[in-house]
């Protein structure tokens, strides 16, 4: 049972376009989210962050919005950047509790 | 300041055999979590160690094991490997008090291939 999922393995962007990387989540207990980019053969690396409190939070080009209601979390990228090609996982939590990470989904921004 | 170090960062064993991986957190982080990334399942999991104790554990098999060290290193161990096991284990350290607020800093991992 996933209780975080990212529906879409794979996303193919322009570069310079915006790149919208989506996640859904089932546990009403997560408060806290946060995004990771990884590279092959690398640990995953910190992205940016929200707290359940807020709707949104904002980080350079990076951009992460909340919608509680509908247990939605999508992370903007803008504009987006070759460099920006990797996977993006999305990973939550709840109070002293464990990060529980999605699937993954293989971002390439094409120049 | 030194990142999280994994030891070994490959490694090839055979069924059967048992493992034991290695990681050294930040300075000053409390916190070591292990996870296991296979192809297309994501980071799955394993376990946290905080102050030496185990706070929060996956769901694996017994076979799955770890433990922390008084100065916050944390080693895990396999045993009776299976082909299945074949994965990057990942390691990632925190400060542990409410480590998910500044972010888990992760290790390079260990690629473990079983055979």
């Amino acid at each position: 049972d996933q209780q975080v999922k990212q529906n879409s393995p794979s996303l193919s962007v322009q570069e310079g376009r915006i790149s919208i990387l989506n996640c859904d989540y089932t546990n009403s207990m997560f408060d806290y989210f946060l995004w990771y980019k990884k590279y092959p053969a690398e640990g995953p690396t910190f992205l940016i962050s929200i707290s359940s409190i807020k709707d949104k939070n904002e980080d350079g080009r990076f951009t992460v919005f909340l919608n509680k209601s509908a247990k939605h979390l999508s992370l903007h990228i803008v504009p987006s950047q070759p460099g920006d090609s990797a996977v993006y996982f999305c990973a939550a939590s709840a109070s002293q509790g464990n990060l529980i990470f999605g699937k993954g989904t293989k971002l390439s921004v094409k120049p | 300041k030194a990142g999280v170090t994994q030891t070994p960062r490959y490694l090839i064993k055979t069924r059967g055999q048992q493992v034991t991986l290695s990681c050294s957190p930040i300075s000053g982080h409390r916190s070591v979590s292990w996870y296991q990334q296979t192809p297309g399942q994501g980071l799955q999991f394993l376990f946290e160690y905080f102050s030496e104790t185990q706070r929060n554990k996956g769901n694996f098999p017994g076979r799955f094991s770890g433990r922390q060290f008084s100065n916050s290193r944390s080693e895990m161990n396999v045993s009776t490997l299976e082909l299945g096991d074949s994965a990057l284990y990942l390691c990632a350290s925190s400060w542990g008090d409410r480590g998910n607020s500044n972010g888990y800093t992760f290790g390079s991992g260990t690629r473990l291939t079983v055979v």
